[in-house]
């Protein structure tokens, strides 16, 4: 079975501050989806990485895959509070990982 | 357009009876899968349904069953409820059956097992 592991699975950090959250894969895929949780909300869309380098940014977000590496990042710049929230990688529609519980401080 | 929903919103049963949630599919979509979110933890897939048929099928008990129907609305049945079945159970709509688009899900149905 397919293993998605995501790290850290908590990051409290500084408004303005940068940072990279990982999501690691363990079988061969090219497709890799991201998501935004609120908390009590359901799950939000946020990019969607279908090739070998791709990169897509949004705002203060990007996000990249690499496919041999079976990793993922998502690298947040000059955080804001906005932004606090969980983040879910996912591989295709089936495996999600565990998770990254985001706290942006003033 | 109308997003995904799911009724009920919120539901407290019994240990060992059942449930039935349901989801209607942003319009045009036919695909439907189901997914529990236990609380702290990523999404875990349920099923999948592509125009009324089943697609895909995670790790999950033979008391949780769904169906399509032609409107490609969807139920989810658990049967002999557990108290390890509470949580938050979402769907998620794409009109293809498997693809390179994101899923939209629903805001999700929370399940509480006493």
């Amino acid at each position: 079975e397919l293993k998605v592991e995501q790290n850290p699975l908590f990051l409290s950090m500084q408004e303005g501050k940068n940072y990279t959250i990982y999501c690691n894969y363990s079988t061969t895929s090219d497709r890799l989806y991201w998501y935004r949780q609120d908390p009590g909300k359901s799950l939000e869309s946020l990019f969607v990485l279908l090739s070998n380098g791709a990169v897509k940014q949004e705002g203060r977000l990007m996000a990249s895959l690499d496919t041999k590496a079976r990793l993922s990042t998502l690298h947040i710049t000059a955080a804001v509070h906005d932004l606090s929230a969980t983040y879910f990688c996912a591989v295709g529609w089936f495996y999600f990982g565990t998770g990254t519980s985001l706290t942006v401080i003033p | 357009d109308a997003g995904v929903t799911q009724s009920p919103t919120h539901l407290i049963k019994t240990r060992g009876q059942h449930v039935t949630l349901r989801c209607s599919p942003i319009s045009g979509h036919k695909s439907v899968s189901w997914y529990q979110q236990v609380l702290g933890q990523g999404p875990q897939f349920i099923f999948q349904y592509y125009e009324k048929e089943e697609r895909g099928r995670g790790n999950f008990p033979d008391r949780f069953s769904a169906r399509q129907f032609p409107n490609y609305s969807s139920e989810l049945n658990v049967n002999a409820l557990l108290l390890g079945d509470s949580a938050l159970y979402l769907c998620a709509s794409s009109h293809l059956a498997q693809g390179n688009s994101p899923l939209h899900f629903g805001n999700g149905t929370r399940l509480t097992v006493t």
